[in-house]
């Protein structure tokens, strides 16, 4: 079975400033991809990047990034420039090629403060 | 862009009642789940559908049912409920071979059981 661990359940960062959100994995699988979704308060959860794990380059998205470490089985976030906007529970998450279903990690609920 | 709708985002029900939880989409996904989010715990897959009337177990599918007799709704059934499914419920679907599968998520329904 498929495990997501994610071992900050908060975490606070000033606007402006680079925090990194930790995710660890463990998969039997040779491919899979990995996720992390973005919960606001109130709000409905949306993906903010992707990696698919043959890929050895980690993926952008603008502020976001991740530092994908296959051998350790680590994938984490970073945000840079963090905004008000950013304030969320993340979830980290991972899927192999069985059936679409994914396994999610406990979440961080990060807070971005002036 | 894709929408996934749930059928309340608040509801209040009593111990031994039988409850209904709608999910609509409209992009005509094969891939429909049935979510339970709780803190500290993440998320827990309850149910999910792969096609109209095929169903398969998640992680946690005790005093749960579902229903699927068309694509786009998937409804979650709960036969009758008890305390500790007191949550917070998440609808999401895809497409099984689209955008490396990421999954699109309702508002969520927040269900309390007295």
């Amino acid at each position: 079975a498929q495990t997501v661990t994610q071992s900050q359940p908060e975490m606070s960062v000033q606007e402006a400033e680079t925090v990194t959100l930790s995710c660890t994995y463990d998969t039997s699988e040779s491919n899979y991809y990995l996720f992390w979704y973005k919960q606001p308060p109130s709000r409905q959860m949306i993906l903010v990047i992707r990696q698919e794990a043959y890929k050895q380059q980690n993926a952008t998205e603008n502020r976001f990034s991740v530092n994908f470490q296959k051998a350790a089985k680590s994938f984490s976030l970073k945000i840079s420039d963090s905004q008000l906007g950013d304030t969320a529970m993340y979830f980290c998450a991972s899927h192999t090629g069985t059936a679409s279903k994914l396994t999610f990690g406990t979440g961080t609920r990060l807070q971005v403060t002036l | 862009d894709v929408k996934v709708t749930q059928s309340s985002r608040y509801l209040v029900k009593r111990t031994g009642e039988k409850v209904f939880l709608e999910c609509v989409q409209d992009m005509d996904h094969e891939n429909m789940f049935w979510y339970r989010q709780d803190p500290g715990l993440g998320l827990r897959l309850i149910y999910f559908s792969y096609d109209v009337k095929m169903k398969e177990k998640g992680d946690i599918p005790e005093g749960y049912s579902v229903s699927r007799e068309k694509k786009e709704r998937f409804s979650l059934i709960l036969e009758s409920a008890s305390t500790n499914q007191t949550s917070m419920y998440l609808c999401a679907s895809n497409h099984p071979s689209g955008a490396y599968n990421e999954q699109f998520f309702g508002p969520g329904t927040r269900l309390t059981v007295l």
